[in-house]
């Protein structure tokens, strides 16, 4: 699986929209993005997932660059709730390699008031 | 509500002692992960199965064993042989279909003194 770098924090203000970087310079074609929170002392949660395309749901948004080597996740209007750890993975998706993942560092976030 | 429970979620032993970690899930999910966490890091898989009574060792897996007898259930047996046991320890389902997110339970704490 490629490998991702994040920064290791980040803060922002409640209200207004988080926009979260990831690089993965060395992924290939069929490896897809995906992201996951943490928020402390719990499991982690399902965000995103995307290949090309950018994607979005009730969470976030996703955007990856036209080459693929880095992508944004976007929480659109922060809340304190959203202070959390964010991972960004990249992964390959196919039937013998399994749903496993590799969780890297990842972000924390601090949502201010 | 469908889910995953992990119990308990404190856990305490001495050292020497085995102890058996309980996940249970009832999202009728063929996989199902352990993975193990310690301070400011990220995941680690530890094992995971991809069908009943089969699974595959993480990438630490040295002092753990697991078991899958049943669909809903894989508990996670750390043993003596494992040298730092302390940590957090956090159970995932998904199902089969490559790129499927992995749901997580709220994880165990185990201290071993």
């Amino acid at each position: 699986d490629a490998k991702t770098t994040q920064p290791p924090s980040m803060d922002c203000a409640e209200g207004r929209a988080a926009n979260l970087p990831c690089n993965h310079s060395t992924i290939s074609g069929n490896e897809y993005v995906y992201w996951y929170r943490q928020i402390h002392s719990q499991g982690p949660q399902y965000i995103i997932h995307g290949l090309k395309n950018n994607e979005t749901n009730e969470m976030a948004s996703l955007i990856i660059t036209e080459d693929r080597k880095s992508s944004t996740l976007i929480l659109p209007h922060a809340t304190l709730r959203d202070t959390a750890v964010y991972y960004c993975i990249v992964r390959v998706v196919g039937a013998a390699a399994g749903n496993k993942l590799t969780f890297g560092g990842g972000t924390r976030v601090l949502v201010k008031p | 509500d469908g889910g995953i429970t992990q119990s308990p979620k404190y856990l305490f032993r001495k050292e020497g002692q085995n102890v058996t970690l309980s996940c249970e899930q009832n999202l009728n999910h063929d996989a199902m992960y352990w993975y193990r966490q310690d301070p400011g890091q990220g995941l680690r898989l530890i094992y995971y199965s991809q069908i009943v009574n089969d699974f595959q060792k993480g990438d630490i897996a040295e002092g753990y064993s697991v078991s899958r007898e049943k669909k809903e259930s894989f508990p996670l047996t750390v043993t003596s042989a494992q040298k730092n046991p302390t940590a957090f320890y956090l159970c995932a389902s998904s199902i089969s279909r490559g790129g499927s997110p992995l749901h997580f339970g709220n994880g165990t704490r185990l201290t071993v003194t």
